[in-house]
């Protein structure tokens, strides 16, 4: 079964600044790939970034990257230069591959703040 | 057009009512899914829809009761909820195929009183 542990239930940030969000994973699959997810207030899950378990370098898109170190099993989101509408929850995911679809487990999440 | 596409966005409903929750999709995506998720707490999976034919269920109480008519609408349809059902609820899409990416709609926020 897959795992996901996000041990940080809320970060505070200030504007302009980096910040890291912890994910740890345990799967039993040899190939595997981790997602974070934003949601803000509104309810709808925003796709952020993607890292497969087998490339070699760590994920980027745009201000979100992924600092991936598998033999900690660990997956953290950076994102650098916060902005204010970075403000919401973040959910690091783990598909569930022996379904045959994009069936996810999410942590437990992380709430982020951004101050001005 | 990377969109999923949710209606309504709030549904406040008693519980002998009969409601039904919308899902719209143009990415040409095989698999459809439902999610629910309780306040401050992570999506779980209810239902999978795949080539239009019902993949997963989670063990999802016989009230809520998925419906797939093409390959880009899903349904909800709800009957004689609880108030512990009072939850988001969350469509997404995907390719076929495990590891995909999911596109996920905005949801429906549900209140049973």
């Amino acid at each position: 079964a897959q795992k996901i542990t996000q041990t940080q239930p809320g970060m505070f940030v200030q504007e302009k600044e980096a910040v890291t969000l912890d994910c740890t994973y345990d799967t039993s699959d040899q190939s595997y790939g981790l997602f974070w997810y934003k949601q803000p207030s509104s309810g709808e899950m925003i796709f952020l970034i993607y890292q497969g378990s087998y490339d070699e370098q760590n994920a980027t898109e745009g201000r979100y990257s992924l600092n991936f170190q598998k033999a900690r099993k660990s997956a953290n989101l950076v994102i650098s230069a916060s902005q204010l509408g970075d403000s919401a929850m973040y959910f690091c995911a783990i598909p569930n591959l022996n379904s045959g679809y994009s069936t996810l487990t999410f942590g437990k999440g992380t709430m982020l703040l951004v101050s001005p | 057009d990377t969109e999923v596409t949710q209606t309504p966005k709030h549904l406040v409903m008693g519980m002998t009512n009969k409601k039904s929750l919308k899902c719209e999709q143009h990415m040409g995506h095989r698999a459809m899914y439902w999610y629910k998720q309780k306040a401050k707490k992570p999506p779980e999976l209810m239902f999978v829809y795949s080539y239009e034919k019902l993949s997963i269920n989670e063990s999802v109480p016989s009230r809520f009761s998925p419906e797939c008519p093409n390959s880009s609408l899903l349904n909800l349809h709800l009957h004689a909820l609880q108030p512990e059902d009072s939850a988001l609820y969350l469509c997404a899409s995907s390719q076929q195929g495990g590891g995909t990416e999911a596109f996920f709609g905005q949801g429906t926020r549900l209140t049973v009183v």
